[in-house]
């Protein structure tokens, strides 16, 4: 069965450094949605992102973060001075088609600021 | 906006007693509604969905759900439970209005744990 990966499963960064978050979707899918939970709190949305375009960003998703799909198989996030505040599980998650289709979660990388 | 409330952060239950997990939403426009699971070191699987029609939901794993509108409220139940069930599940809720982009507004889960 397809499924979406991610890596690294798990970064550990200092204060102020860039980190490049990997994903690589389901295949056929042309819809691509990051998402973030903080230990302890909710799954949040981050951003979305198809045919080469940000369509929707939330608040959080600020001028520190971007994203990217550089070849026809990755989705990267970046975060280009992390802060001890961007320590979470961040999540990628793809879907073939618009509408509420089933969006298709990877495992997640916890990333760690120190 | 829409938001999400799971009022339970964790249930204890014992293996083959029923069980649900609470989810109560808001939004001012008609939603679209999903509970999804996340097993230990694995990403959210979608255990089943809302979109239209018939109130009651079945779902994987002999899993089901309840939209009532007037309560605002999408229950999660299961008549008898595993180990296997223990996980983190999530309610969640989208626009559905919107017939592109399907953000998700999550709740903030529910521990659900199965002793024997």
């Amino acid at each position: 069965e397809p499924e979406v990966t991610q890596t690294p499963s798990h970064q550990v960064t200092q204060m102020g450094q860039e980190v490049i978050l990997r994903c690589v979707p389901i295949s056929n899918h042309l819809y691509f949605y990051w998402y973030r939970q903080i230990l302890g709190q909710k799954v949040e949305f981050l951003v979305s992102f198809y045919n080469n375009e940000i369509s929707e960003k939330s608040e959080i998703f600020d001028d520190q973060f971007s994203v990217e799909r550089p070849d026809g198989s990755n989705f990267t996030l970046k975060i280009r001075s992390t802060k001890l505040e961007d320590s979470a599980m961040y999540f990628c998650a793809s879907t073939s088609r618009g509408g509420p289709g089933e969006q298709y979660f990877g495992p997640g990388t916890r990333l760690t600021v120190t | 906006a829409q938001s999400v409330t799971q009022l339970d952060s964790q249930v204890p239950v014992f293996e083959e007693a029923p069980v649900e997990l609470r989810c109560n939403y808001s939004s001012s426009v008609s939603v679209y509604l999903f509970w999804y699971v996340q097993y230990p070191n694995q990403g959210l699987q979608l255990l089943l969905k809302y979109l239209s029609g018939s109130t009651l939901v079945k779902g994987i794993n002999g899993f089901e759900a309840e939209f009532n509108k007037s309560q605002t409220s999408f229950h999660l139940r299961k008549p008898s439970v595993h180990i296997s069930d223990t996980a983190e599940y999530f309610c969640a809720v989208s626009d559905g209005m919107n017939t592109g982009f399907q953000k998700l507004v999550f709740g903030t889960g529910t521990r659900l744990l199965v002793s024997p």
